[in-house]
């Protein structure tokens, strides 16, 4: 079955970048959105963006100007690159899958997830 | 942007319970709409989309209903594995961001 991996480094100073990758094992990337989403410590979910296999993107307006997803077909990867990262940025990152279909209707939701990976910014 | 509220922040329920969450959305947004479960440490879990359609090997004691602004998760029958967080999540990027709900955790009474 499909699963997804995140990893990176888990301690980022303030103002520098955070750089973190999701491998995907058991099928491909291709054909498919991926995923961004975080989880602060204590709060809810907050979505970063995705990409579609291909190279389009669609990222959050509230972290537009700092974040970049890309996906290698090569690796089976995507990546998620967060540039002056705060405290603020303290955060579970999890990689999901955003998936479609039709059933009396086209739907679209995160069918597969990453368990998630912490990262702390600090100095 | 859509807003999504979630009520109530906190339930405390007891195994066997019948329990309801609401999601409400500050416009329209069809029957785009997922629920998630998430329990610490590990993925969250698919559990409803398209409002109502219940995602594969979840068991039928979870439902979702609704549409437009306001949707519900119900769970009919407490069991031990469902205390958790529950999310919602509008799934259109037509309406703007992915947002989800601010979650409801669910415990133990």
């Amino acid at each position: 079955q499909v699963q997804l991996q995140e990893s990176g480094p888990g301690l980022v100073k303030p103002s520098e970048t955070l750089s973190l990758t999701c491998s995907v094992s058991g099928g491909s990337i291709s054909s498919y959105y991926w995923s961004w989403i975080r989880q602060p410590p204590g709060k809810g979910l907050e979505w970063i963006g995705y990409i579609y296999y291909s190279g389009t993107t669609n990222y959050s307006p509230t972290l537009k100007s700092r974040v970049t997803i890309s996906a290698d077909t090569s690796k089976n990867q995507v990546s998620l690159n967060l540039t002056s990262v705060t405290a603020a940025d303290t955060a579970v990152y999890y990689c999901a899958r955003w998936t479609s279909g039709y059933s009396y209707g086209t739907y679209w939701y995160f069918d597969l997830w990453g368990r998630g990976t912490l990262v702390t910014v600090s100095s | 942007d859509i807003q999504m509220t979630q009520s109530p922040s906190t339930l405390s329920a007891s195994v066997g319970d019948r329990v309801t969450i609401t999601c409400r959305a500050s416009q329209s947004i069809g029957t785009w709409l997922a629920w998630y479960q998430h329990k610490p440490g590990k993925a969250p879990k698919p559990l409803i989309y398209k409002a109502s359609s219940l995602e594969s090997g979840v068991p039928s004691r979870f439902s979702g209903s609704g549409s437009g602004t306001e949707f519900t998760l119900t769970i009919s029958s407490l069991q031990p594995d469902d205390f958790a967080a529950y999310y919602c999540q509008q799934c259109n990027t037509f309406f703007g961001p992915l947002i989800f709900g601010q979650g409801t955790n669910l415990e133990i009474k």
